[in-house]
Formats: structure tokens, C-alpha cells, sequence
């Protein structure tokens, strides 16, 4: 099956600098990228996908970058302010007909100090 | 228009028990997943569930069941509870309409089995 790993697990910024998040996968099927952010005791939120057959995605001060041949992918938080402080979680979907199944990477817990 | 939403929020079984969890996808979404999250660790997939079948299923025992009914809601049932399973529920909704991967949490239910 799959298998996601990400790192670092731990990530210290001041606020204003930025902040990056890696993750590698085993199965070359996968092929959709999801990064959700989860605040303690909340659910995980969506925050930025990408498919792929797209290089790069951005969104406003996120963006997330795709190395299909490498199997990687990263997430990138510029100008951090301290509510960008919590849990972040890559993952990668393979789906085949009407299955699909995500994995998790372990986690990433981002402190954006004041 | 509705998120997904799970009920109960909280509950506590002792060793042995059986529990039931349920789960309401968001309005236009006919897919649903299961997932466990540690305490500290990524959801694991535990299954999903589309047109009232299981399709695919992760790395979990038979002592973990599910159902999906006509109204796309579901179920999770986890038979003779072991201290173990004590975790976050997060059930996930999704469409298999068109290429529209993104998966949405609901807040969970935290179970305590003592």
C-alpha cells in the first residue's frame, strides 16, 4: 500500500518568515495531494490540493509544489502569523474505479512565534 | 448548506463493548470514509463506503464494521473494544461525480474505551 512520510515533524518560524513542509510517497498511483490543517481538538481542514498533473498551486500566501519523478511534494507557508499555528497533514489519494483511499503523513506541528 | 456532521461527540465504553458511530455526509456528497486519529498521529483509513458498499478498506480487523444507507448517511461499528481503540472518528464525505477528489471532515467522535 501506500506510504507517506513527512517532515520535519516539529517546525518553529518567527512571524513574517517562511515556512515549509516536505512529504515523499511509495505508490506512483497516487495521484491527488491534499494538505489539510488541523487546530487541537478540531477537525482537519482543507487547505490546498494539487493533482498530479500540475507542477505548482498557489493560493494567496500557500502554495504547494509536485515532483511527480521524485515522488515529492511540499507545502509552502509564507509571511507566517501566529494564527497559521497548528497541526498540518499531507496526503496522497490513489483511487481506482469507485475506491478510493487517502494516507496520512504523521504530521507536522508548525509554531508561528509572535 | 450542511458540513458533514458525526454523532456522538464523546463517548466512553468499557473493554469488550460495542459502539456505533454515525456520520452524515455534505449535501451532494454520496461517499463516504472512516478514519482513526491517535492521539498525536495521522487519521488512519479504516474504509469507504459508496452506493451502500464497502470499496475499499484499510489495514484494520474484522472487529470493525460499517454500512452506508440509501441517504448516502453511515455507520461505523467497532465489536469487543480493546483499550487500543481508543481514538478520534473522523468520518470523510466526497463525490464520485466528475474528478472531484476533495475530502471533507467532519469534528469527529473521541472515543474513550476503559
Amino acid at each position: 500500500g501506500e506510504n507517506v512520510e513527512q517532515h520535519p515533524s516539529t517546525l518553529s518560524v518567527q512571524e513574517g518568515d517562511s515556512a515549509v513542509i516536505k512529504c515523499t510517497y511509495s505508490d506512483s498511483a497516487s495521484n491527488y495531494f491534499p494538505w489539510y490543517k488541523q487546530e487541537l481538538g478540531k477537525r482537519p481542514q482543507l487547505i490546498i490540493d494539487i493533482r498530479s498533473n500540475v507542477g505548482e498551486k498557489k493560493d494567496q500566501r500557500i502554495a504547494v509544489t509536485l515532483n511527480k519523478t521524485a515522488k515529492h511534494f511540499s507545502l509552502h507557508i509564507t509571511e507566517t502569523q501566529p494564527e497559521d499555528s497548528a497541526v498540518y497533514f499531507c496526503a496522497a489519494l490513489i483511487s481506482s474505479g469507485s475506491a478510493r483511499q487517502l494516507t496520512f503523513g504523521s504530521g507536522t506541528q508548525l509554531t508561528v512565534l509572535p | 448548506d450542511a458540513g458533514v456532521t458525526q454523532s456522538p461527540t464523546h463517548l466512553i465504553k468499557t473493554r469488550g463493548q460495542q459502539v456505533t458511530l454515525r456520520c452524515s455526509p455534505k449535501s451532494g456528497h454520496d461517499t463516504v470514509s472512516w478514519y482513526q486519529q491517535a492521539l498525536g498521529q495521522g487519521p488512519q483509513f479504516i474504509f469507504q463506503y459508496y452506493e451502500e458498499e464497502e470499496r475499499q478498506r484499510g489495514n484494520f480487523p474484522d472487529r470493525f464494521s460499517g454500512h452506508q444507507f440509501p441517504n448516502y448517511s453511515s455507520e461505523l461499528n467497532v465489536n469487543a473494544l480493546l483499550l487500543g481503540d481508543s481514538a478520534l472518528y473522523l468520518c470523510a464525505s466526497s463525490s464520485l461525480q466528475g474528478a472531484n477528489e476533495k475530502l471533507f471532515f467532519g469534528s469527529g467522535t473521541q472515543l474513550s474505551v476503559l
